[in-house]
């Protein structure tokens, strides 16, 4: 079963503006990850974020962590054509488990030149 | 620095035929190696994860199997495809909190 559920699907924006894509997951976890795959290439590692962490900045990425909701965000800001792309959030099964990482279904997003 | 490779990028195979796909790791040692499966417009799915040689730990029931004959190789087999075995399968590796993925192979069984 999937732990993590991306929202939305799909996302389209125009260059510039910012991109949202929220995770959430069902269990306790030690960290929560967020990956980018292009399209029929394999996945590449964004940023981790620990669960006694609240937010995480990496460059034009921003990552927070809501472990009372279970949730996470992923912010783009800037976007740019090569930010098309699908994403991820991965969470391992807690527990000390971790490395085994549990992936979502993805956001689709295409940013518009 | 570390690399993964994975091996053959395509391939397309009949209902029953057999399938081997190979993934090496580069510069590193004793990492976890893992084989996921990636269905059309759906997540990943784990299939095997390994935390050294000879120890596969499988995840779902299923008509593959994968071996680790060596420390930095990770093999996933079936003796007879399904039509449903056909997918886009990432070999990865990984130490700790962070998992590294290879390119990917596509998989179409007809």
């Amino acid at each position: 079963s999937q732990q993590g559920e991306e929202d939305p699907q799909a996302l389209s924006i125009q260059e510039g503006e910012n991109a949202t894509m929220n995770c959430s997951y069902k269990t306790s976890i030690n960290n929560l990850q967020w990956y980018r795959q292009n399209s029929g290439r394999g996945l590449v590692h964004l940023i981790l974020i620990r669960s006694n962490e609240r937010e995480k900045h990496s460059g034009r990425l921003r990552v927070t962590l809501d472990t009372s909701k279970k949730s996470s965000s992923l912010l783009i800001t800037a976007s740019r054509a090569a930010d098309t792309a699908s994403y991820f959030c991965a969470t391992d099964a807690g527990g000390g488990s971790n490395y085994k990482l549990t992936f979502g279904k993805g956001t689709l997003l295409t940013v518009n030149p | 620095s570390q690399t993964i490779h994975q091996w053959p990028a395509t391939l397309v195979q009949p209902v029953g035929s057999p399938l081997s796909l190979e993934c090496t790791v580069e510069g590193t040692s004793n990492p976890n190696l893992y084989w996921y499966r990636q269905a059309a417009g759906r997540g990943l799915q784990l299939l095997f994860y390994s935390v050294g040689i000879g120890q596969i730990s499988s995840e779902v029931p299923q008509n593959l199997s994968a071996s680790r004959p060596q420390d930095r190789q990770f093999i996933l087999s079936s003796k007879k495809l399904l039509l449903s075995d056909s997918g886009f399968y990432l070999c990865a590796w990984g130490r700790g909190n962070t998992i590294y993925f290879g390119e990917g192979s596509w998989l179409t069984v007809v």
